[in-house]
């Protein structure tokens, strides 16, 4: 059974900094990865799509990356924003699920301190 | 502007009244599919489709019924709704032609059920 673990589950940082949000799942047969950001009682924004044969993917400031077999992906933020404060979710699509459902971690939450 | 749309986005209701959330989306996907988000549980699949009178069952689909008489739209029933319902809700789909592409999300509908 799928199971995705994200640390750390709580974050901290100064506006400003570089930081590396880890995601770890225990089966590498997917699909793909997905990264999610969610605001507080808000809806999922995608924000990173890394499909199985590729290593990494960047919008903007983000960076993901993924490592299919050590069961890894990291999201990488770069000079962070107070804006940038939420919940980030990832979740993997996998290979031998017939309901095509995501298996999602349960979330780091980030804090970007003016 | 592709997106998925859901209504209500908010909604209190009383056990056993009937009630449907609506999901519609504008980007011609095959698949759709209905999560609910719970403290400590995280986002569990109810019921997902394939395509248009394509449904199935999907985690936790009791209590739930749905339909998908048209592409873009695949409401979420719930029949006599119990407390144990009170949720946040997400539809969401994508394309499964040639695998899964990203999977795009709405909003959400918090439902309170007294």
């Amino acid at each position: 059974k799928q199971e995705v673990t994200q640390i750390p589950a709580a974050l901290s940082v100064p506006e400003g900094e570089n930081l590396v949000l880890n995601c770890s799942f225990t089966d590498s047969a997917i699909y793909n990865l997905q990264w999610f950001r969610q605001d507080p009682g808000k809806g999922l924004t995608s924000l990173l799509l890394i499909q199985s044969s590729q290593r990494e993917q960047t919008s903007g400031r983000l960076n993901a990356s993924l490592d299919k077999s050590s069961g890894r992906s990291t999201l990488y933020i770069a000079a962070s924003q107070p804006g940038d404060s939420a919940t980030y979710l990832c979740a993997v699509l996998p290979l031998m699920d017939s309901s095509y459902k995501l298996i999602f971690g349960s979330g780091t939450r980030l804090l970007v301190r003016p | 502007e592709a997106q998925v749309t859901q209504n209500p986005r908010y909604l209190i209701t009383v056990t056993g009244k009937k009630l449907t959330v609506t999901c519609s989306q504008n980007m011609n996907h095959e698949y759709m599919s209905w999560y609910r988000q719970d403290p400590g549980l995280g986002l569990r699949q109810i019921y997902y489709s394939m395509n248009v009178e394509v449904t199935d069952k999907g985690d936790v689909p009791e209590g739930y019924k749905v339909s998908r008489k048209e592409k873009r739209n695949f409401p979420l029933i719930l029949e006599s709704p119990s407390p144990n319902q009170t949720s946040l809700y997400f539809c969401a789909s994508s394309f499964v032609v040639q695998g899964f592409s990203e999977q795009y999300f709405g909003p959400g509908t918090r439902l309170t059920v007294t």
